[in-house]
């Protein structure tokens, strides 16, 4: 099953500045997920997507964070005023298909807060 | 305690043998998940075992589930260079199939040629 497509594969920003992470589905998806990875650490599951609502959040996901699907098609992750301790990978994820409950990642964004 | 913990954290071992690596978690789970991360890469979903399997086979790959210890075991045979990589457990929450997973620390296997 194809993954999702995410952009940029790379960001480096100022702390303060305001973040938005894309991903792509190549098929008509309606389950995402936002996954995030600190350098050396566990991979942590931040939020859930269906139907264009928020479906499940977890601590991590606080007021910083807000996502969306504005076209129908891209769904984004803006992270507003950046901390350093935002610095991670961070993966888009879609179900798939058979409804088993594996996910299927994209090849995640590299965040670097300076 | 975490949900979650593959044991070891760090395996290496020499092209053409097996490399075991071993899961604990410690809730009710519905299912059980193994996945691959190339170093800088996303995640690869391997395989995933229910909880009401005891054994499962995918390719080179062995993945076993003993509910009562509350861990699982993933094997690969005939290791290759390209096997290389970082292997991750993961479980959905309790009573849930869904996909909001709890990952675990993972073990970075390298296997030499």
């Amino acid at each position: 099953e194809p993954e999702v497509t995410q952009t940029p594969s790379h960001q480096v920003t100022q702390m303060g500045q305001e973040v938005i992470l894309r991903c792509v589905p190549i098929s008509n998806h309606l389950y995402f997920y936002w996954y995030r990875q600190i350098l050396g650490q566990k991979v942590e599951f931040l939020v859930s997507f269906y139907n264009n609502e928020i479906s499940e959040k977890s601590e991590i996901f606080d007021d910083q964070f807000s996502v969306e699907r504005p076209d129908g098609s891209n769904f984004t992750l803006k992270i507003r005023s950046t901390k350093l301790e935002d610095s991670a990978m961070y993966f888009c994820a879609k179900s798939g298909t058979s409804g088993t409950g594996e996910l299927f990642f994209g090849e995640g964004s590299r965040l670097t807060v300076l | 305690s975490q949900q979650g913990e593959e044991d070891p954290q760090a395996l290496s071992i020499q092209e053409g043998e097996n490399a075991t690596m071993n899961c604990s978690y410690k809730t009710s789970i519905n299912n059980l998940q193994w996945y691959r991360q190339n170093s800088g890469r996303g995640l690869v979903h391997l395989i995933l075992i229910r909880s009401n399997e005891r054994e499962k086979h995918s390719g080179r790959l062995r993945v076993t589930l003993d509910t009562s210890k509350k861990s699982s075991s993933l094997l690969i045979t005939a290791s290759r260079a390209a096997d290389t990589a970082s292997y991750f457990c993961a479980t959905p929450p309790p009573g849930n199939a869904g996909n909001m997973l709890t990952f675990g620390g993972g073990t970075r296997l390298m296997v030499k040629p």
